[in-house]
């Protein structure tokens, strides 16, 4: 069975600072692929950065990027230049062969200005 | 494209009740997901539909529960015999193959009373 597990239940970033945001995983697949997804306050989930575990290279979007470490099984991400408007829950999440998502149970990031 | 839309947005219902919640997926997408999120965690997987075939359905779906998709467009899911447990947040995904991820609509929050 698969598990996610995001040992920071919050954090807290000032304005235009980095912040990052754990996560470790437990899969017996070979092949599989991470998610960061992040969900406002009553709003729907957003897909931030997707990962495949085949690739060595980090992915990047924009101000996101991950610290991908398969043989430690962890999946971070970094937010950079953080903004007003990255303030939310950010979920980790995991799926091997099986098409269906298992997430972590959350990280709610408060962003100051 | 307007993305994945759940109707209703709220229900709010007596123990008991039989309840129907609607999913309009992205439309080129071929596979569809259900959620359920309880307050403070992350979304749990229920079922998935590749165009009309319901192919894996989670032990959290019980006989009370019934999902559809009948002409591999929209889905349905209903609860029968509604308990207060079964309140959460409904969420419906769509995609169209693991490493593209998968898009989430707004979600139905249930309440029963």
């Amino acid at each position: 069975a698969q598990t996610v597990t995001q040992s920071q239940p919050e954090m807290s970033v000032q304005e235009a600072e980095t912040v990052t945001l754990s996560c470790t995983y437990d899969t017996s697949e070979s092949d599989y692929y991470l998610f960061w997804y992040k969900q406002p306050p009553s709003r729907q989930m957003i897909l931030v950065i997707r990962q495949e575990a085949y690739k060595q290279q980090n992915a990047t979007e924009n101000r996101f990027s991950v610290n991908f470490q398969k043989a430690a099984k962890s999946f971070s991400l970094k937010i950079s230049d953080s903004q007003l408007g990255d303030a939310a829950m950010y979920f980790c999440a995991s799926e091997g062969g099986s098409e269906k998502l298992v997430f972590g149970k959350g990280t709610k990031l408060t962003v100051n200005p | 494209d307007t993305g994945v839309s759940q109707n209703p947005r709220h229900k709010i219902t007596k123990r008991g009740q039989n309840v129907t919640f609607r999913c309009d997926p992205i439309s080129e997408h071929n596979r569809l997901y259900w959620y359920r999120q309880t307050l403070g965690q992350g979304p749990e997987f229920l079922t998935y539909f590749q165009n009309e075939a319901q192919l894996e359905k989670s032990r959290l779906l019980s006989d009370r529960f019934s999902a559809e998709r009948p002409k591999g467009s929209f889905s349905t899911l209903e609860i029968q015999r509604t308990e207060q447990g079964d309140s959460a947040m409904y969420l419906c995904a769509s995609g169209s193959g693991t490493q593209e991820g998968q898009f989430f609509g707004p979600g139905t929050r249930l309440t029963v009373l």
